[in-house]
């Protein structure tokens, strides 16, 4: 069965550091990639996508993440995190023509000030 | 904010309950997704409606069941409600094939 796996359970940061969250997917196929972000309170919203083309995409509040085609990784990065990046994150998959989102366990991120 | 509403935000229900959740997609979007989400777990995959017919289902038993209605608003409803059914669910929206735009979710309580 096609599954995501989220290594980093809880990340622990200061403002300023740089974060890199690792996301891997267990499928051969064509697939479209996801980040989503919970914030405190809030619903799941998207990040950032990847459909096709360039493999270094970039999403909203400076995010960014590359996909790795080799790897079957999609890690998602940012250079310099902030208070406000507190929150939980989610790598999901859909699997080509299937319109099924596979979810991660998320990663809980704490950020510091 | 993304358009997507769900009802209600909570709902406590005892095991046997049967119970509706209720979903409103977003303005343009033709499918409905819902997800179940339990404490600590990313979002699993229930069923999804396009259109008015269920168009895939995950790894959940035939008490877990669903309706999408003309205007493409869709309930959820679970018969026999068990402890193990205590979650946060999710309804999303979309057009199929593209990005999905979660709801708020409604987190139900079995006791």
């Amino acid at each position: 069965a096609q599954s995501v796996s989220q290594h980093n359970h809880h990340v622990i940061l200061s403002e300023a550091a740089s974060l890199e969250l690792g996301c891997n997917y267990s499928y051969g196929g064509t697939v479209n990639l996801f980040w989503y972000v919970q914030y405190p309170g809030q619903h799941l919203q998207l990040l950032l996508k990847y459909f096709s083309g360039d493999p270094l995409v970039k999403g909203i509040k400076g995010f960014e993440a590359e996909f790795i085609k080799s790897k079957f990784s999609f890690n998602l990065r940012k250079p310099s995190v902030q208070w406000s990046d507190t929150a939980e994150y989610f790598c999901a998959v859909m699997i080509y023509n299937t319109d099924k989102l596979i979810f991660g366990t998320g990663t809980r991120l704490q950020v510091f000030p | 904010e993304t358009g997507v509403t769900q009802s209600p935000t909570h709902l406590i229900k005892t095991r046997g309950q049967q119970v509706t959740l209720r979903c409103s997609s977003q303005s343009g979007h033709n499918t409905v997704s819902w997800y179940q989400q339990a404490l600590g777990q990313g979002p699993q995959f229930i069923f999804q409606y396009y259109r008015e017919e269920e168009n895939g289902r995950g790894n959940f038993p035939p008490r877990f069941s669903g309706l999408q209605f003309p205007n493409y608003s869709s309930e959820l409803n679970v018969n026999a409600l068990e402890l193990d059914d205590s979650a946060l669910y999710l309804c999303a929206s979309s057009l199929w094939g593209n990005e999905q735009f979660f709801g708020p979710g409604t987190r139900l309580t079995v006791l």
